[in-house]
């Protein structure tokens, strides 16, 4: 069974930086590509960034490049995202899925809140 | 950018009756559009992929149809565990890749 478990959510202040991790299992990590994807409190879906398998290539959302960094450990069938810089509109359940272009499995989420 | 809109924002409908939503992409994007569920509190499931192919496990109740520009998810029959937000994504044109605003089914 696939399963994906996101951890590391907190309440952050803004400006301050976070580390979301999702460990995956039941499948081969390392053949897949992976896919952040957010959604702000009583909002809708908005896809964050994704990673090829080997981390070659790694696609952002404009308004998260050069504060947040993907980046995956397929040893440990880990997926991460480094969030730095956070603003108040960064608040939001994050989900981890996997494939890139049509998620199919999702992870039940992280809550991240940005306040002061 | 392609911004996808969803209509209508909610649809108030009754168990067994039939309900169409809509997607329209803001340029064409083929065939590569998908169609999520999400329940409160819950992560998005996977229903359709490339407009018209059900997703693993989901029932023939649902179907997706369209290509270009408007998309249509269809729900035939709707049952009591139905009612949820669906939320249409595509991947004609990427990145980025964008969702719909979500059309929320309710009794």
């Amino acid at each position: 069974e696939v399963q994906l478990v996101e951890s590391g959510g907190d309440l952050v202040q803004p400006g301050g930086s976070l580390r979301l991790s999702c460990a995956a299992s039941g499948f081969t990590f390392s053949s897949y590509w992976m896919t952040w994807v957010r959604q702000a409190p009583g909002k809708g879906l908005e896809w964050v960034a994704n990673i090829k398998e080997d981390e070659s290539e790694k696609y952002y959302v404009d308004s998260v490049k050069g504060r947040f960094t993907i980046s995956r450990d397929n040893a440990k069938n880990s997926l991460y995202l480094q969030m730095n810089s956070l603003r108040v509109e960064d608040t939001a359940v994050y989900y981890c899925a996997r494939g890139v272009l049509v998620p199919d499995y999702w992870g039940q989420g992280a809550l991240v809140t940005v306040s002061s | 950018e392609i911004v996808l809109t969803q209509s209508p924002a909610t649809l108030s409908l009754s168990p067994g009756e039939r309900a169409t939503l809509s997607c329209r992409a803001s340029q064409s994007v083929s065939h590569y559009l998908a169609w999520y569920q999400q329940k409160p509190g819950q992560a998005p499931r996977l229903l359709i992929y490339d407009a018209s192919n059900r997703a693993t496990g989901i029932p023939a109740r649902f179907s997706g149809s369209g290509s270009g520009t408007d998309f249509a998810l269809t729900i035939s029959s709707l049952e009591p565990e139905d009612f949820a937000v669906y939320y249409c994504l595509q991947r004609g044109s990427w990145p980025p890749l964008t969702f719909g605003g979500g059309t929320k089914v309710e009794i």
